[in-house]
């Protein structure tokens, strides 16, 4: 069974700083992960879905990096601004599939100060 | 094109009540996905449908819940004689996993209060 954690719970900088947060997963044989923003009272956004076969992928001032064998993402987040504060989910497969139910963290709740 | 849609967005039930939840997922999206998300359970998946394959129904909690698809497109999920540990936020996903790796697609979710 998957499970998926997420560290840090919470996170509060000043805007601008760089900043890293971290993503562990339990099943390897994933075929991809997701990475997702949350907004108080709104639905899911999908920020940067990685494949298997992929190391990086990159959007914005947004990349994530995932590195199946030790069961590891992150989503580093360039020049933070107060726009950027929100709830962000990590998620992969929960039987390691590529069209699949997917486990999700409980996220780190950003928030980034004006 | 349009996103996933949801409806209701809110609904108040009593408890014992039965309620339906309705999702139009993305169109020519063939995989669709229910999910809740509580205080308590952080996201937790319910049920998949893709295609015409049986649905993975592993994350249903109870013989309370079941979900439909007709045509392979829009999707109900029922719950029958609702408690108040139902009360959450149910969010319906849509992707398409031959192109796109499979990404999935949130609509705004139904906030479920049973009082």
């Amino acid at each position: 069974k998957q499970e998926v954690t997420q560290i840090p719970a919470a996170l509060s900088v000043p805007e601008g700083e760089n900043l890293v947060l971290n993503c562990s997963f339990t099943d390897s044989a994933i075929y991809n992960l997701q990475w997702f923003r949350q907004d108080p009272g709104k639905g899911l956004t999908s920020l940067l879905l990685i494949q298997s076969s992929q190391r990086e992928q990159t959007s914005g001032r947004l990349n994530a990096s995932l590195d199946k064998s030790s069961g590891r993402s992150t989503l580093y987040i360039a020049a933070s601004q107060p726009g950027d504060s929100a709830t962000y989910l990590c998620a992969a497969p929960h039987s390691g599939g590529g069209a699949d139910g997917l486990t999700f963290g409980k996220g780190t709740h950003l928030i980034i100060q004006p | 094109g349009a996103g996933v849609s949801q409806s209701p967005s809110n609904k108040v039930t009593e408890k014992g009540k039965d309620v339906e939840l309705r999702c139009d997922p993305i169109s020519g999206h063939t995989a669709l996905y229910w999910y809740r998300q509580s205080l308590g359970q952080g996201l937790e998946f319910l049920i998949y449908f893709q295609g015409n394959s049986a649905p993975d129904k592993s994350g249903l909690p109870s013989d309370r819940f079941s979900a439909e698809r007709t045509g392979g497109s829009v999707s109900t999920l029922t719950i029958q004689r609702t408690q108040q540990e139902d009360s959450a936020v149910y969010l319906c996903a849509s992707s398409f996993p031959l192109a796109g790796a499979g990404e999935q697609y949130f609509g705004p979710g139904t906030r479920l209060t049973v009082t």
